[in-house]
């Protein structure tokens, strides 16, 4: 079946430096979403990337999605304690969010 | 405004027991959600209504029924719960449409942390 696989599963990071998440998809998507959850709360959606090679900004946080729409990344420059979390990316496919493939989650832990 | 609403946060139920988790958005959305979430699983899909009136099962529908009472409601019932349905849940909704051509973000209420003995 369809699979999205998000690495690493868990990242330590000292405040200051750059964090990467990954995600890859077995078959291309129509597009990818990507939440963050914060300890002890819910999802929230952070972005939508429909395009392939698409790249979106939201301050130090940037996504990126393939060129075959089967891969997407978010990087954070300069992480802060704000910025720990879980973060999921999810793959859709044309239709329904009935259809959007999960990821694990990258939890993210943040050295002051 | 309030956004997607759970009902109760927490909730300790005994094996056998049954119980039903609440769920309503008022942001007029077409689409509702149900999932869970447990350690290393991630987000798991139990249920899903793409419009009032329609139900369809998702990744993980045993031991769980589901009522889209209007547009705004969407409950999950436990009929006899068990030590595996202990977990976090949550009901998310989406304005997206039942046969449309996109995906919309999910909008997550803030969950409920059910146990069961």
């Amino acid at each position: 079946g369809q699979q999205v696989m998000q690495i690493p599963q868990y990242q330590h990071v000292q405040e200051g430096e750059d964090f990467t998440t990954y995600c890859n998809s077995s078959t291309t998507l129509s597009n990818i979403q990507w939440y963050k959850q914060r300890p002890g709360g819910h999802p929230v959606f952070l972005i939508q990337l429909v395009k392939s090679g698409e790249v979106k900004k939201q301050k130090r946080l940037t996504f990126q999605f393939g060129e075959a729409k089967k891969n997407s990344s978010l990087h954070i420059t300069a992480t802060q304690t704000t910025d720990v979390g879980t973060y999921f990316c999810a793959g859709g496919n044309a239709g329904n969010n009935r259809k959007l493939i999960w990821g694990l989650g990258t939890s993210l832990a943040v050295n002051p | 405004n309030a956004g997607v609403t759970q009902t109760p946060k927490f909730q300790v139920l005994k094996t056998g027991q049954s119980m039903t988790l609440q769920c309503a958005q008022d942001m007029n959305h077409n689409s509702m959600y149900w999932y869970r979430q447990d350690p290393g699983m991630g987000l798991r899909l139990i249920y899903y209504s793409a419009s009032e009136g329609t139900t369809d099962k998702g990744e993980v529908p045993n031991g769980y029924n589901v009522s889209r009472l209007n547009k705004r409601e969407f409950s999950l019932r436990l009929e006899s719960a068990a030590p595996s349905q202990t977990s976090v849940y949550f009901c998310a909704s989406s304005a997206a449409r039942a046969s449309g051509s996109y995906n919309s973000p999910l909008h997550f209420g803030n969950g409920t942390r059910l146990t069961v003995t």
